[in-house]
C-alpha cells in the first residue's frame, strides 16, 4: 500500500515562528502536493511539485514556501506563522503526471492540524 | 474555471436508509475519484471512474460516471454509522495541472 506520512499530527506554534511541515511518501511518486483544509472552504492547493527541486504555486501560495530536495520528501515552510494560517494541512502524492491516464489518484497523509497562537 | 459542485452539502439520516450524493460540473473530466474523509484524517480513496456511463460497486456503495463524463453520483444502500464522514469527488482539470476537489458532502448516519 502507498504510504504518505506527515511529521506531526498536531502542532501549536506562536505568531512569527518559522514552521516546517514534513511529508514523506514511500512509493516513488513523481508528484507531491500541499493543501490546507478549512471549514466552508474545502481543500485549497498551496504548492505542488512534479520533480525534485521543482515547484509550482497553487491557489494560495502567499505566506508559504516549499522544498523538494529528494523525490520522497516535500516540505512546507511557513516563514513567519500568522493566526490566519491555523488550519488542517494535508500532503498528497500521485504516481502519474496530471491527466495522463487512469491512475490519477492522489494519496493523502493523515494531516497536520496546526494552531498558531 | 472548472468546478465540481456536490449536493447535498449536509446529510443526516437514520441507519438503514438509502442516500445519493451528486457531483456535477459543466466541464468534461477524463476521470473522477471519490474519497471519504473522517474527522482528523486525510481523505481516503474509494473509487476511480473513467468511462462514461461506468458503474462501480464497493459493497453497499455504488458509483456512477455520467455518459458525458461531466457528473458522477454515489449511492449508499442501507447506510451504517461507519459511513459517517465527508465525501469528496475530485478530478484533474483538462489542460491543466490542477486537481480539482468537489465542495464536499458531510454525511452523518445515526444509529
Amino acid at each position: 500500500d502507498v504510504k504518505v506520512t506527515q511529521s506531526s499530527r498536531y502542532l501549536v506554534k506562536r505568531t512569527g515562528e518559522k514552521v516546517f511541515l514534513e511529508c514523506v511518501q514511500d512509493m516513488d511518486h513523481e508528484n507531491m502536493f500541499w493543501y490546507r483544509q478549512d471549514p466552508g472552504l474545502g481543500l485549497r492547493l498551496i504548492y505542488f511539485s512534479y520533480d525534485v527541486k521543482m515547484k509550482e504555486k497553487g491557489d494560495i501560495p502567499e505566506g508559504y514556501s516549499v522544498s523538494r530536495e529528494k523525490k520522497e520528501r516535500f516540505s512546507l515552510i511557513l516563514e513567519s506563522a500568522s493566526t490566519n494560517q491555523t488550519s488542517m494541512y494535508l500532503c498528497a502524492s500521485s504516481p502519474d503526471r496530471a491527466g495522463s491516464g487512469f491512475t490519477d489518484t492522489q494519496y493523502f497523509g493523515p494531516g497536520t492540524r496546526l494552531t498558531v497562537l | 474555471t472548472q468546478l465540481l459542485e456536490q449536493s447535498p452539502q449536509f446529510l443526516s439520516i437514520q441507519e438503514g436508509e438509502n442516500l445519493t450524493v451528486y457531483c456535477n460540473s459543466s466541464s468534461v473530466f477524463s476521470s473522477l475519484q471519490w474519497y471519504r474523509q473522517e474527522p482528523g484524517e486525510g481523505p481516503v480513496l474509494l473509487v476511480t471512474v473513467v468511462t462514461g456511463g461506468e458503474v462501480k460497486k464497493l459493497k453497499r456503495l455504488t458509483f456512477q460516471f455520467g455518459d458525458a463524463r461531466k457528473d458522477s453520483s454515489l449511492h449508499i444502500t442501507a447506510a451504517q454509522p461507519g459511513d459517517t464522514g465527508l465525501y469528496l469527488c475530485a478530478g484533474w482539470g483538462s489542460g491543466t495541472y490542477k486537481y480539482i476537489f468537489g465542495t464536499g458532502t458531510r454525511l452523518k448516519v445515526l444509529a
